[in-house]
């Protein structure tokens, strides 16, 4: 099955520069990859998504790339914000059996002032 | 709408007895997911259901959990016995299906499950 491995585990940014989270995946069946975004308590929210037919994707302040030749794929923040500390997973799943998302470990970003 | 709805939010028992968890999905999501969240496993996906019926419980990690979904409003999630290594969140999430941004899931706020 699918196995997705996500580094680092923990990432500290001061505030207004950018934090970068990459992720490697098993299956080159693989098509979608989307990244959630959990603050403590909360329940994980999706943030960015990308499909295999598409390398790149941007809104705002947050990007991800895909690289299908590697298996990977990163998600890019900039200009980051206080707000933007949460912990972040990737995932990872194909067409055949897309509902089964196998996430990554997830990255905790702390962004301090 | 109101999102995905879990009851209860917190729960505590003791070892050996039996606990149910319920989730109501978005209206009109044809996908209901149930995940199990600790920090030494992380975020797992335990069973899937389309239409209300189960596609992949693979992740159902024994025969004491058990899910149902009677209905496209409604699904159970139930341990008997439990232990406590079942001690975690639990999170039920829908989704509208597949492609075009179908298949993102919403999550529900979590259970928070502790066994004695």
């Amino acid at each position: 099955g699918e196995n997705v491995e996500q580094h680092p585990s923990t990432l500290s940014v001061q505030e207004g520069d950018s934090a970068v989270i990459k992720c490697t995946y098993s299956d080159s069946a693989s098509n979608y990859f989307p990244w959630y975004k959990q603050e403590l308590g909360k329940r994980p929210q999706l943030i960015i998504d990308i499909r295999s037919n598409v390398g790149e994707k941007k809104d705002q302040r947050i990007a991800v790339t895909l690289n299908k030749t590697a298996k990977h794929f990163s998600l890019h923040i900039t200009e980051t914000q206080p707000e933007d500390s949460a912990v972040y997973f990737c995932a990872a799943s194909n067409s055949h059996s897309w509902g089964k998302l196998q996430f990554g470990a997830g990255t905790q970003v702390v962004v301090t002032p | 709408d109101a999102g995905v709805i879990q009851s209860p939010r917190h729960e505590v028992t003791e070892m050996g007895q039996e606990v149910t968890l319920r989730c109501k999905p978005i209206s009109g999501h044809d996908y209901l997911f149930w995940y199990r969240q600790t920090m030494m496993r992380g975020l797992e996906l335990l069973i899937y259901f389309n239409n209300n019926v189960p596609i992949d419980d693979s992740g159902m990690p024994e025969d004491r959990f058990s899910a149902k979904m009677p209905n496209a409003s409604f699904s159970t999630l139930k341990i008997q016995p439990s232990e406590p290594r079942d001690s975690a969140v639990y999170f039920c999430a829908s989704s509208l299906g597949f492609g075009g941004g179908r298949e993102t899931q919403y999550f529900g706020p979590g259970t928070r499950l502790l066994v004695l």
